[in-house]
C-alpha cells in the first residue's frame, strides 16, 4: 500500500497529557497537509510543509500545537496540555505539487476524556 | 472557519434516482475538487477542476466550475447504495497551498 499512512488510528487522553500523531506520507510527494475535522463539518487547514520547511500554519495552530518534518519525510504533529476541545480527526495528505491533488490519509482519532 | 457554503446539509434519496449538490464561495478560488468521505476514514478525490466553465465526469459523476469561480456543482446520476457517505467541496485560491472546504453534504440511498 502506497498511500498515505497515520498513526495512531484511534488516541484516548486524559486532559492535560500530550500527544503525538505520526503521517507518512506518498514517498515520491515532497508535500504535506495537516487537517482538522470535527464531527459534522469540513476539514480545516492546521499546517503545511514543503519538504523539511514548515511554510504555512493556520491561526487554529495555538501554542499548544507543534509539526515537524524534520527529513521531509515523515511528519509528526503533537498536541501538548490536551484539552476537550481538541478531540478531532487529524487529517494528514500529501501532494506532489502545488497544482496536485491532495491523497488524505485515513486520520488519527483524538478523544479528550 | 468554513467559507464555502454548501447545500444540501443531507440529502435523503431512492436508488436510482440523481442527485445534485453545490458550494458557493465569497471569494474566487483557481482550483475546486470534490471529495467523498466514508465513516472513520479519510476524504478520497472524486473530481478535480482547474479552470473556469470547465465540466468533468468521472463514471456517473460530472462537476461543473462555475464562470465567476465563486461555485461548483456535483451531480451524481443513478445513484447506487454505495454512494451513501458524505461529499465536501473543496476550494484553493490563486496564493497559498491551503483547501478550504464546505461543511458537506450527508448523502443516504433507499435501495
Amino acid at each position: 500500500d502506497t498511500g498515505v499512512s497515520q498513526n495512531p488510528r484511534h488516541k484516548i487522553t486524559k486532559r492535560g497529557q500530550n500527544v503525538t500523531f505520526r503521517c507518512d506520507p506518498i514517498s515520491e510527494h515532497n508535500r504535506l497537509y495537516w487537517y482538522r475535522q470535527t464531527l459534522g463539518q469540513g476539514p480545516e487547514f492546521l499546517t503545511y510543509f514543503q519538504n523539511e520547511a514548515q511554510l504555512e500554519k493556520s491561526r487554529l495552530l495555538s501554542d499548544r500545537f507543534s509539526a515537524e518534518r524534520p527529513k521531509g519525510s515523515f511528519s509528526t504533529l503533537e498536541i501538548q496540555r490536551t484539552e476537550q476541545g481538541d478531540s478531532a480527526m487529524y487529517l494528514c495528505a500529501s501532494s506532489l505539487s502545488r497544482e496536485g491533488s491532495y491523497t488524505f490519509g485515513s486520520g488519527t482519532r483524538l478523544t479528550v476524556v | 472557519g468554513q467559507q464555502l457554503n454548501q447545500s444540501p446539509q443531507s440529502m435523503f434519496i431512492q436508488e436510482g434516482e440523481d442527485v445534485s449538490m453545490n458550494c458557493t464561495s465569497s471569494s474566487i478560488f483557481n482550483t475546486w475538487l470534490w471529495y467523498k468521505q466514508d465513516p472513520g476514514e479519510g476524504p478520497v478525490l472524486l473530481i478535480a477542476l482547474y479552470k473556469a466553465g470547465e465540466l468533468t465526469s468521472n463514471g456517473r459523476l460530472t462537476a461543473q466550475f462555475g464562470i465567476t469561480r465563486k461555485d461548483s456543482f456535483l451531480n451524481i446520476s443513478a445513484s447506487i447504495p454505495s454512494d451513501v457517505g458524505i461529499y465536501f467541496c473543496a476550494g484553493r485560491p490563486n496564493a497559498g497551498n491551503m483547501l478550504t472546504f464546505g461543511g458537506g453534504t450527508r448523502l443516504m440511498v433507499k435501495p
